[in-house]
């Protein structure tokens, strides 16, 4: 049974650095993305991004210059790093299991996120 | 970028048909995927590829996928059907990921 966890400060000053990293268990990191999806209170889901276990990335345009993703395969753990970050950035953070295009056939759903991690609210405060 | 509309709320009464909708530019070209979050919980997939059911979710949901309109349909709703639900899509040229601003269905 995969899970995720995700582990981090729950308090960040504005124009400091987010950083959160999420366990897997229960499964090799390989084969599928890792993303981060994030929910302000009361509103909608956001995707950040994900990561492949072999350190590639891709973002979302609106964050992109903020955002930095990295993996250690090592500790089957993936990361989150959000600079400059402002009250706009306090959300409910998740991590979640991702299915990349080149995954077998059958293994997975293109594009969608099948496990997720139970979230942690991250406050940014001025 | 892309943008996917979904109704604020809808809202049923118990054992009647809900429908929530996604709509966005050509979406039945795309992949749509659908998610229910309860209130202070992770987001559950209900459904995969616009109709493919994850096991576990009850044949009462279905989506489908036409134009530039995804649908997401709950027939025989019951009282734990109420929830946010999020229609989802994959760009295959940019390899993003986008989500709807969500729906709240309520069951009366």
């Amino acid at each position: 049974q995969v899970q995720l966890r995700e582990s981090g400060p729950g308090l960040v000053k504005a124009s400091e650095t987010l950083s959160l990293t999420c366990t897997v268990s229960g499964d090799f990191i390989g084969t599928y993305y890792w993303s981060w999806i994030r929910q302000p209170p009361g509103k909608e889901l956001e995707w950040i991004g994900y990561v492949y276990y072999s350190g590639s990335t891709n973002y979302n345009p609106s964050l992109k210059s903020r955002v930095t993703m990295s993996v250690d395969v090592s500790k089957n753990q993936f990361s989150l790093k959000l600079s400059s970050v402002t009250a706009a950035d306090t959300a409910v953070y998740y991590c979640a299991r991702d299915c990349p295009p080149f995954a077998p056939y059958g293994v997975c759903y293109t594009g969608a996120f099948d496990i997720w991690g139970q979230g942690t609210l991250v406050t940014v405060s001025s | 970028s892309y943008v996917l509309t979904q109704p604020p709320s809808v809202s049923v009464a118990p054992g009647k048909t809900a429908s929530i909708t996604c709509g966005g530019n050509n979406i039945g070209s795309k992949s749509v995927h659908w998610y229910q979050q309860r209130p202070g919980q992770a987001p559950v997939v209900v459904m995969y590829y616009n109709n493919d059911r994850p096991s576990g979710i009850p044949e009462r949901f279905s989506g489908s996928n036409s134009g530039n309109t995804a649908t997401l349909t709950i027939s025989r709703v019951e009282a734990g059907d109420e929830a946010d639900y999020y229609c989802q899509v994959w760009h295959s040229d940019t390899d993003h990921r986008v989500f709807g601003g969500g729906t709240k269905l309520t069951v009366l």
